[in-house]
C-alpha cells in the first residue's frame, strides 16, 4: 500500500490561472515533507520542504501547506506559466527511517 | 551550481543484452542512490550507498541487477540480461548525509537515463 497518495492524477489549466495539488500520507512518525518538480525527461528538483511545526512554505509562485494532524499537504501554483507544465511529486520522510516515500505525482499541463 | 551527472541519457537495447549506467554525484556527497521510475509512477529506490558500502539494496533484483561504487565517488548500475519490464527511467541521486531525509539535507537528482528494452 502506497504511503503517499496524490490527487488529481493529472490536470490541464489555462496559462495565468491558479491550481492546487493534494497529497495525503500515512508515514508515521513524520519527519518532513517535500514537493519536487519533475520536468518531462528530467530528474526531480526540490521545491519546498516542511517539518512538523511548519504549516506553509513558499518558493516564488509555489506555496506548500501542511496539516500534520490530518496528514495532508497541498501545493498551490499561482498565475501558472507554460514552464509549470511538469509532474509534481510529494515526498515524505519518517523519523528514524532513511528511506523516502514517494507519491506517483500530479501531472500538470499548462496551455496557452 | 553542482549537479549530478548521468550517462547515457538514452539507451535502447534488445532483451537479454547487458546494459550499464553511470552516475557521478555532487562532489563531497557521501550518499548515492539509484532509483527506477516507471512512467506515471514515483521513483522506487533500488540501492543506496554510503561512501563505497551498500546501505540498502533490499529492492534490487539481484539476479539481474548489480551496482558498485568502488572508490566511493562515481557509481555504475548494470542490468544483465535486460528484460522488457526493465524499460523505465533510471535516476541517480546524491545527498550530503545518509538518507537525505533530514530537514537540512536533500537528495539531488540527476537527469536520468531513459532505458527502452525491445
Amino acid at each position: 500500500k502506497n504511503q503517499v497518495e496524490q490527487s488529481p492524477q493529472s490536470l490541464i489549466i489555462l496559462e495565468g490561472k491558479n491550481c492546487t495539488l493534494q497529497c495525503n500520507y500515512t508515514v508515521s512518525p513524520f519527519s518532513n515533507l517535500r514537493w519536487y518538480k519533475q520536468d518531462t525527461g528530467r530528474g526531480p528538483v526540490s521545491l519546498t520542504i516542511m517539518t512538523f511545526s511548519e504549516n506553509t512554505k513558499s518558493n516564488g509562485r509555489y506555496t506548500a501547506t501542511l496539516d500534520a494532524d490530518t496528514k495532508q499537504s497541498s501545493l498551490h501554483i499561482t498565475a501558472s506559466q507554460l514552464s509549470d507544465s511538469a509532474s509534481y511529486i510529494c515526498v515524505v520522510s519518517g523519523r528514524g527511517n532513511n528511506r523516502l516515500a514517494f507519491g506517483k505525482g500530479n501531472q500538470v499541463v499548462v496551455i496557452p | 551550481e553542482a549537479e549530478v551527472a548521468q550517462s547515457p541519457r538514452y539507451k535502447i537495447t534488445e532483451k537479454s543484452q547487458a546494459v550499464a549506467f553511470w552516475c557521478d554525484p555532487i562532489s563531497g556527497h557521501a550518499t548515492l542512490y539509484w532509483y527506477r521510475q516507471i512512467l506515471g509512477q514515483g521513483p522506487e529506490l533500488l540501492v543506496q550507498f554510503q561512501d563505497e558500502s551498500v546501505v540498502d539494496d533490499s529492492q534490487l533484483p539481484k539476479d539481474r541487477f548489480s551496482a558498485e561504487r568502488l572508490k566511493g565517488v562515481d557509481s555504475t548500475l548494470k542490468i544483465q540480461p535486460a528484460e522488457l519490464g526493465d524499460s523505465a527511467m533510471y535516476l541517480c541521486a546524491s545527498s550530503l548525509e545518509l538518507g537525505g531525509v533530514g530537514v537540512t539535507d536533500t537528495q539531488y537528482f540527476g537527469p536520468g537515463t531513459r532505458l527502452t528494452v525491445l
